[in-house]
């Protein structure tokens, strides 16, 4: 089937430093992505959106970059803090109710101090 | 504006024994879904209910039973619970009853549940 994964399970930056985090799909008829924060003992927490017709979203701090030619779409955080300390990972939509949604496994960001 | 609501938030029980987990929502949200995570697993969808009055079937289903109780709450019933059951579960709604209108899920807390 269809999935939605991510390039570097963990990936560990500098208090202030930029992250980017990466994400792969396979379906190339996916029109719309999400990015999800899991902290330690939470539910996945809504970021951040994109449909296929914009290469680019900007949030609070926070930029989804995708790129339709190579399926591949990225999470930038802007000078990171300690609270985005987390899981990220990136999610399809189905087309209906009857099909599942697509979870990548997560990439753990750790900040350092 | 609470969003979505889980209780308990964390259970023990023995196998064998029956308990339901309890979901709802304030968003007026049409979908609720019912996940649960394992390490290593991500997240796999147990139940869904795409509006009042309508269950289906997710990846895996076998061992829970869920009634669309009203818009708001959606619950999940353990009738007998298994060591294998032991997991984080997850209630979650959505807006839309498609991508069409492109809409993200609003996930609960959890409820950490362990059978013995």
């Amino acid at each position: 089937g269809e999935s939605v994964g991510l390039h570097l399970p963990t990936l560990s930056v500098q208090e202030g430093d930029n992250s980017i985090i990466n994400c792969a799909y396979s379906n190339s008829a996916s029109d719309y992505f999400i990015w999800y924060k899991q902290e330690s003992g939470k539910g996945p927490q809504f970021i951040i959106d994109i449909r296929s017709n914009m290469d680019k979203r900007q949030g609070q701090r926070v930029t989804v970059l995708l790129n339709k030619t190579v399926k591949h779409l990225s999470l930038q955080i802007a000078a990171t803090q300690p609270g985005d300390s987390a899981v990220y990972f990136c999610a399809e939509p189905p087309d209906n109710y009857g099909q599942n949604f697509v979870f990548g496994p997560g990439t753990r960001l750790s900040v350092l101090p | 504006n609470a969003g979505v609501t889980q209780t308990p938030k964390f259970q023990v029980l023995k196998t064998g024994q029956s308990m339901t987990l309890q979901c709802a929502q304030d968003m007026n949200h049409n979908s609720m879904y019912w996940y649960r995570q394992d390490p290593g697993m991500g997240l796999r969808l147990i139940y869904y209910s795409a509006s009042e009055g309508t269950t289906d079937k997710g990846e895996v289903p076998n061992g829970y039973n869920v009634s669309r109780l009203n818009k708001r709450e959606f619950s999940l019933r353990l009738e007998s619970a298994a060591p294998s059951q032991t997991s984080v579960y997850f209630c979650a709604s959505m807006s839309s009853r498609n991508k069409v209108s492109n809409s993200p899920l609003h996930f609960g807390n959890g409820t950490r549940l362990t059978v013995t």
